[in-house]
């Protein structure tokens, strides 16, 4: 299976603390993208960092990306309890069809 | 923007029953759709790749003829599960491309379908 890991498989903090979830991969990839999911329902876009970037912020999020180790990093800072969801890595391959590759997810849950 | 729907939210049907799941981009016309499953606390699942106008590209192990796509415009792609059995309930999500992938997929809201 193409599929990556992710872990932890679940993380259960407290309101104000920081969230780190680790994404590993097995191709070589274009991007790598997180996408963030609340229960039942579809996914958001959150970030997006190409293969010749190391690390990227946006707002409270910070998500690098090691190549040669293949894996990434998820940082959420100040997590609030809106921050519960599940988030999953996705790889974009250098092919043309931007197909997209999930890892498992870590579900988050934030406690106020 | 690029804001993508499907519909129904969801459905419950009958075993022996096609179901059809409409994926539609709302505010821009998406050269790539696609089209995933996913199992209560798993992961997204890829099952085929839809280009506008032509047939969709199926990933290993998903039967093209159990699940039929259809991509007749470039806003607007079709699922149809085919004689659904209880197996197939899931939670199908389709996704839209821009065609450019430093830009990430923009998701609907997902399709929860039981069958009973």
């Amino acid at each position: 299976s193409q599929q990556g890991e992710e872990d932890p498989q679940a993380l259960s903090i407290q309101e104000g603390e920081n969230a780190t979830m680790n994404c590993s991969y097995k191709t070589s990839i274009n991007n790598l993208q997180w996408y963030r999911q609340n229960s039942g329902r579809g996914l958001v876009h959150l970030i997006l960092i190409r293969s010749n970037e190391r690390e990227k912020h946006s707002g409270r999020l910070r998500v690098t990306l090691d190549t040669s180790k293949k894996s990434s990093s998820l940082l959420i800072t100040a997590s609030r309890a809106a921050d519960t969801a599940s988030y999953f890595c996705a790889t974009g391959g250098r092919g043309a069809t931007n197909k997209l590759i999930f890892g498992t997810g870590t579900l988050l849950a934030v406690q106020p | 923007g690029a804001v993508v729907s499907q519909h129904p939210s969801w459905v419950i049907c009958k075993s022996g029953t096609s179901v059809k799941i409409e994926c539609r981009s709302l505010d821009f016309q998406a050269t790539t759709m696609f089209w995933y499953r996913q199992f209560p606390k798993q992961s997204l699942m890829l099952m085929a790749t839809s280009n506008e106008g032509s047939k969709a590209t199926y990933e290993q192990g998903v039967e093209k003829d159990k699940f039929l796509i259809n991509h007749a415009s470039l806003t607007l792609s079709t699922l149809t599960v085919t004689s659904a059995h209880p197996e197939d309930s899931s939670f199908y999500i389709c996704s839209a491309s821009l065609g450019d992938p430093r830009i990430g997929q923009f998701f609907g809201p997902g399709t929860r379908l039981t069958v009973l």
